[in-house]
């Protein structure tokens, strides 16, 4: 099955700053990488996604690029606030099996 | 906004005792999961739900557990004799579609197995 790996566990930078985080896939049959966001004592919210016919996509502060070659993809914050304070969540799932697997998360502090 | 509503937000339980933990999806979602998070670490996928039978499950969800969906509304994950390593807490999803879908998650269940 598919196993997705996450880093950093934990981020802590200054406000407007800008973030990454890193996740790699196994199965190179995956094609969908959704990025959800966990604030503190609340669900996980989906924030963006890419579908692996496109390395790169933009929403605001966030953007996500992914390397099929590679198997990895990222999730990039610009201008973070302290309002994006929260756990971010990758996962990958694959045409044979929708379910998404899930990264373990980062924990993003961001200092004001 | 629909949202995925969960209860109880917080169980305790002693082991070997059953555990029903309730969703009640979005009303237009033909997809339902069951995930589960113990404290630290990664969300893990337990159970998918369509179409009322299951679609998917992992080697998480053995004998112990169960799914029903018994009146068309709710969604619901029974642990037949909770063991202490069944701790964790319990996040119900839906989703409209089923590939390359957002899922759209309840606040969880917190399991607290003593």
């Amino acid at each position: 099955g598919e196993n997705v790996e996450q880093h950093p566990s934990t981020l802590s930078v200054q406000e407007g700053d800008s973030a990454v985080i890193k996740c790699t896939y196994s199965d190179s049959a995956s094609n969908y990488f959704p990025w959800y966001k966990q604030e503190l004592g609340k669900r996980p919210q989906l924030i963006i996604d890419i579908r692996s016919n496109v390395g790169e996509k933009k929403d605001q502060r966030i953007a996500v690029t992914l390397n099929k070659t590679a198997k990895h993809f990222s999730l990039h914050i610009t201008e973070t606030q302290p309002e994006d304070s929260a756990v971010y969540f990758c996962a990958a799932s694959s045409g044979g099996s929708y379910i998404p697997t899930f990264g373990r998360g980062t924990s993003l502090i961001v200092h004001p | 906004e629909p949202e995925v509503t969960q209860t109880p937000s917080h169980q305790v339980t002693q082991m070997g005792q059953e555990v029903i933990l309730r969703c009640v999806p979005i009303s237009n979602h033909l997809y339902f999961y069951w995930y589960r998070q113990i404290l630290g670490q990664k969300v893990e996928f337990l159970v998918s739900f369509y179409n009322n039978e299951i679609s998917e499950k992992s080697e998480i969800f053995d004998d112990q557990f169960s799914v029903e969906r018994p009146d068309g509304s709710n969604f619901t994950l029974k642990i037949r004799s909770t063991k202490l390593e069944d701790s964790a807490m319990y996040f119900c999803a839906s989703s409209l579609q089923g590939e390359g879908r957002e899922l759209f998650f309840g606040e969880g269940s917190r399991l607290t197995v003593l």
